[in-house]
């Protein structure tokens, strides 16, 4: 099992340029989540999606789209990147359990908006 | 407003020197609490997850216990290995898919 992967690892982009970031996950988990980590602010929710098809915003959506059109991946678009954008991005997938909802993560994408 | 604290925010501590992280909380009705573990250029790895007041965990060095507004991760008898960021995250009752993160309590051990 591979777990939670992350495309790609890092990349620069320049003031509104588009980029898709993809995220995947091999453990049939239905739920799905994009948070960005920027220092000293903890990780704070983008978007998330209950099931394949469907979407719904999180904590910080503005700026960014997802789709979820198959149940295993999970993509977050930026439209006209904004160096605001400059973050670490995470993808998380869970299960849905008696009590919490364990989250298992991602490597991580390092994004750079000059 | 559902939040989430973390203290300190940086802990030095020297092997074989045993210490507590804190994370407090305030969400109404508690759905779980987790904990993760964060190496450098890394994601959060899951480490636990607490339900209710009372609960403790253990895995190796270390414990994690919960109370109705606070949990404390100990760490005993820590080794280099253990120096990380330590998260901690909350899940409400009221909204299932929203997780609310402190900041991260960052570890390190010298030898």
């Amino acid at each position: 099992n591979a777990g939670v992967t992350q495309t790609p690892k890092f990349r620069v982009l320049k003031t509104g340029q588009s980029m898709t970031l993809l995220c995947a996950q091999d453990m049939n988990h239905e739920y799905m989540y994009w948070y960005r980590q920027d220092p000293g602010m903890g990780l704070r929710l983008i978007h998330y999606s209950v099931g394949e098809g469907t979407t719904a915003k999180g904590e910080v959506p503005d700026g960014y789209n997802v789709s979820r059109l198959k149940k295993q991946n999970f993509l977050l678009g930026l439209e006209s990147a904004a160096p605001s954008q400059t973050s670490v991005y995470f993808c998380a997938s869970s299960l849905r359990d008696r009590g919490g909802d364990t989250q298992y993560f991602g490597p991580g994408t390092r994004l750079t908006v000059l | 407003e559902d939040q989430v604290t973390q203290s300190p925010e940086a802990l030095r501590l020297q092997e074989g020197e045993s210490s507590s992280l804190n994370c407090s909380y305030t969400v109404s009705g508690l759905r779980g609490l987790f904990w993760y573990r964060q190496d450098p250029g890394k994601g959060p790895e899951f480490l636990f997850t607490l339900y209710s007041a009372g609960e403790e965990k253990e895995k190796e060095r270390l414990k994690a216990t919960l109370t109705k507004k606070e949990s404390f991760l100990h760490i005993t008898a820590p080794k280099p290995e253990d120096s990380a960021t330590y998260l901690c995250a909350v899940q409400a009752e009221r909204n299932f898919n929203k997780f609310y993160f402190g900041s991260g309590t960052k570890l390190n051990v010298k030898p």
